[in-house]
C-alpha cells in the first residue's frame, strides 16, 4: 500500500512568490495535518483537515492557507513568501480518531532566495 | 515554559551500551504520547506507541509518568544503525506537539 505522498519533492522560489504543496494520505484515511520544520528543531503544528473541514490551526500568519478535497487529500498554500519560510514541509495523515499515530510523508524541502 | 522538552544532546554512545531518553510536557490533560525516529533530512517516522502501563517493542522501552509528566524512551544494546534523532510527541487537541529531538549517535 502507498503511504503518504507529497509533491513537489523540492522547491525553490523567491521573496514575495506564492507556492502550492500537495498532499494525499494513505488510502482510508480521512485526516492530513501539515507541519514545518527548521532545520534543528522538531516539526511545528500548521493545520489539522478532517472530512474537508479545518479542525486545528497552528501559530502561523493569515499567509499559510489550506483545503482538503473530497478524496481527503490536501494542499497547503503559502503567499507572500519569505525568506524564514524555507524549511521542509511535512504531511501526515491518520484516521482522524484520537490516540492513533500520523503517518509522515517524505516532505517538501522548500527555499527560498 | 516549552510544550515540550527534550534534551538535544547528542549522545554519543558505544555500540552495545544501554541509553536514556527522557522528555517533560506541560499540559497535565495530555492524553497520547508517542516517539518517533528521524533520521537526517528525511521525514518522522512512528519508533512507539506510549502506553500507561509502559510498553516494549524489542530493545526499545518506552514509559510515561503523568505525575511528573515526563515520558521516557530506553534503548538497549544500541546498534549502529539507532543513530538518528528521537522526537518526543504529545497529542493536543488535534495536533501533535513535537520536542525538538534528541539526537543519538552509536560509535563502532
Amino acid at each position: 500500500d502507498a503511504g503518504v505522498t507529497q509533491s513537489p519533492t523540492h522547491l525553490i522560489k523567491t521573496r514575495g512568490q506564492h507556492v502550492t504543496l500537495r498532499c494525499s494520505p494513505i488510502s482510508g484515511h480521512k485526516s492530513v495535518s501539515w507541519y514545518q520544520q527548521v532545520l534543528g528543531q522538531g516539526p511545528q503544528f500548521i493545520f489539522q483537515y478532517y472530512e474537508k473541514e479545518e479542525r486545528g490551526r497552528g501559530n502561523f500568519p493569515d499567509r499559510f492557507s489550506a483545503r482538503q478535497f473530497p478524496n481527503y487529500s490536501s494542499e497547503l498554500n503559502v503567499n507572500a513568501l519569505l525568506l524564514g519560510d524555507s524549511a521542509l514541509y511535512l504531511c501526515a495523515s491518520s484516521d482522524g480518531t484520537s490516540a492513533q499515530p500520523q503517518h509522515f510523508g517524505d516532505g517538501t524541502r522548500l527555499s527560498i532566495l | 515554559r516549552k510544550e515540550v522538552e527534550q534534551d538535544p544532546g547528542p549522545f554519543n554512545v558505544p555500540e552495545g551500551a544501554t541509553v536514556a531518553f527522557n522528555c517533560t510536557y506541560s499540559n497535565s490533560a495530555s492524553q497520547s504520547f508517542f516517539w518517533y525516529r528521524q533520521d537526517c533530512r528525511k521525514e518522522p517516522k512512528l519508533l512507539m506507541s506510549v502506553y500507561s502501563s509502559g510498553n516494549e517493542d524489542g530493545r526499545f522501552t518506552a514509559q510515561l509518568n503523568r505525575a511528573s509528566q515526563y515520558i521516557s524512551l530506553l534503548i538497549r544494546d544500541s546498534k549502529l544503525s539507532d543513530s538518528a534523532t528521537y522526537l518526543c510527541v504529545v497529542e493536543g487537541t488535534y495536533k501533535y506537539i513535537f520536542g525538538t529531538g534528541t539526537r543519538l549517535k552509536v560509535l563502532a
